[in-house]
């Protein structure tokens, strides 16, 4: 998965807690990119964010969803109040700035799965 | 907007039969195309990709051909194993910019002995 570290891998919350899901990209890599999985479903794009920067957040749900990216330090996906919807595994992706060297991969990493009880 | 449209699973082959799993897009321009495999519990792998018309992309004995005519990127592999057994996701990304990936809803694959 070229280097993209998501932490925790599990973590279990109970209703009305908070959730905070870390994604440290691919060395040199500026564009982040979170996916929520559902169970039994495809990938669902959330938000792309460089840093400092939210780009795209139309897949984001309206309330309790936040991210950021922030200068030093990894990205972080915050969900709270959980619910038990949003158990799901939740997928951070990385690419470089693109350019005529540095191709047009995506590389995810390992995912995050919450499970809400 | 851009999407991806995938066969619908599930897919069970006996080991050593031939593998078709379809995948069309609608996107504007002439994006890249991916193939991204998801093994049980874990992440997802880079397959296969190709950039332009005509590319055929291929990895573990898997390949698949960009077809520009038919808006088409079709996986293929001649002879399936037990360990072949996964979902498989079809994406598409812009060759604009720093698009996001856009998946297909996922096929998932099981291989009997």
């Amino acid at each position: 998965n070229a280097g993209v570290m998501q932490n925790p891998r599990h973590l279990v919350r109970r209703r009305g807690q908070e959730a905070r899901l870390r994604c440290s990209p691919v060395k040199g890599h500026s564009h982040v990119y979170w996916y929520r999985q559902l169970p039994e479903e495809g990938l669902k794009f959330m938000v792309y964010l460089q840093k400092e920067n939210i780009i795209d957040e139309s897949g984001m749900p309206k309330e309790r969803f936040s991210a950021e990216f922030p200068k030093e330090g990894p990205s972080i996906l915050r969900i709270q109040q959980v619910v038990r919807g949003d158990s799901a595994a939740y997928f951070c992706a990385s690419s470089p700035l693109r350019d005529r060297n540095s191709g047009n991969t995506i590389y995810f990493g390992e995912g995050s799965w919450l499970t809400v009880v | 907007g851009d999407s991806v449209t995938q066969m619908e699973g599930p897919v069970t082959l006996s080991e050593e039969a031939f593998l078709t799993i379809n995948c069309t897009y609608t996107a504007t321009g002439y994006p890249s195309l991916f193939w991204y495999v998801q093994y049980p519990g874990e992440g997802l792998q880079l397959l296969l990709k190709a950039t332009k018309a005509d590319d055929k992309g291929s990895n573990k004995g898997f390949e698949a051909t960009y077809r520009k005519e038919t808006t088409s990127f079709h996986l293929e592999k001649g002879s399936v194993q037990v360990s072949d057994s996964a979902v498989y996701f079809c994406a598409l990304r812009s060759n604009f910019g720093n698009e996001k990936l856009t998946f297909g809803t996922g096929t998932r694959l099981t291989i009997i002995p």
